[in-house]
């Protein structure tokens, strides 16, 4: 089975830029799926980010869009998020996913454990 | 983008008895591309149930999804300890979005 593995800082300053890392293994990040970030602050619900596939087409949630980049690097069978001008509202544990594609769509089968990000001066 | 409106925001149960949780959409889930995630405290959300009422592999079949265009339901018939949790629908056919989720209780 696949297995997805978050990295990364556990503390960002204010204004700064929350960079992460999704570890895939067990599986190639160029097999048809589609890899996605999503966030829980504490206590809260689930926020999807947005999801890259391993032609590098990206796709965002509109609110978060302007601040977000997500990039893959196939030779390390990872991908990444970053997300620029952070405030203490984006504190939350961040986790990666899969979304398998096929000839229908599918939700997350596969998730990261998920990593807390503290945004704190 | 579709809002997902889950409820009640907390069911207080016995184990043994039957759960009914709602998700309503804003607009209509194409093809009924809604999912259920069962949440445990410290955990990553769990795929119950994809395209309104298909069962992932492994999951007991007292859990079962319903429902089409607006209205799912996520029914646990006979309600286990390890059933009391957070769950969470979320509709993939248009974009991605989440519902708030509903709490599990033990009553």
């Amino acid at each position: 089975q696949v297995q997805l593995q978050e990295s990364g800082p556990g503390l960002v300053k204010p204004s700064g830029t929350l960079s992460l890392t999704c570890a895939v293994s067990r599986g190639s990040i160029s097999s048809d799926n589609w890899w996605s970030w999503i966030r829980q602050p504490p206590g809260k619900g689930l926020e999807w980010i947005g999801e890259i596939y391993h032609s590098g087409s990206t796709k965002y949630n509109p609110s978060l869009k302007s601040r977000v980049t997500i990039s893959i690097d196939k030779s390390k069978n990872q991908f990444s998020l970053n997300l620029s001008s952070v405030t203490a509202a984006d504190t939350a544990v961040y986790y990666c996913a899969r979304a398998p594609v096929g000839t229908t769509l599918w939700p997350f089968d596969y998730w990261g454990q998920g990593t807390l990000v503290t945004v704190s001066s | 983008e579709i809002v997902l409106t889950q409820s009640p925001g907390t069911l207080s149960l016995s184990p043994g008895e039957r759960a009914t949780l709602s998700c309503r959409a804003s607009q209509s889930v194409s093809s009924s591309y809604l999912a259920w995630y069962q949440q445990k405290p410290g955990q990553a959300p769990r795929l119950l149930i994809y395209g309104a009422s298909s069962r992932v592999t492994g999951i007991p079949d007292r859990f079962s999804g319903s429902g089409s265009g607006t209205d799912f339901t996520l029914t646990i018939s006979r309600l286990e300890p390890e059933d009391f949790a957070v769950y969470y629908c979320q509709q993939y056919g248009s974009s991605r979005t989440f519902g708030q989720g509903t709490k599990v209780e033990i009553k």
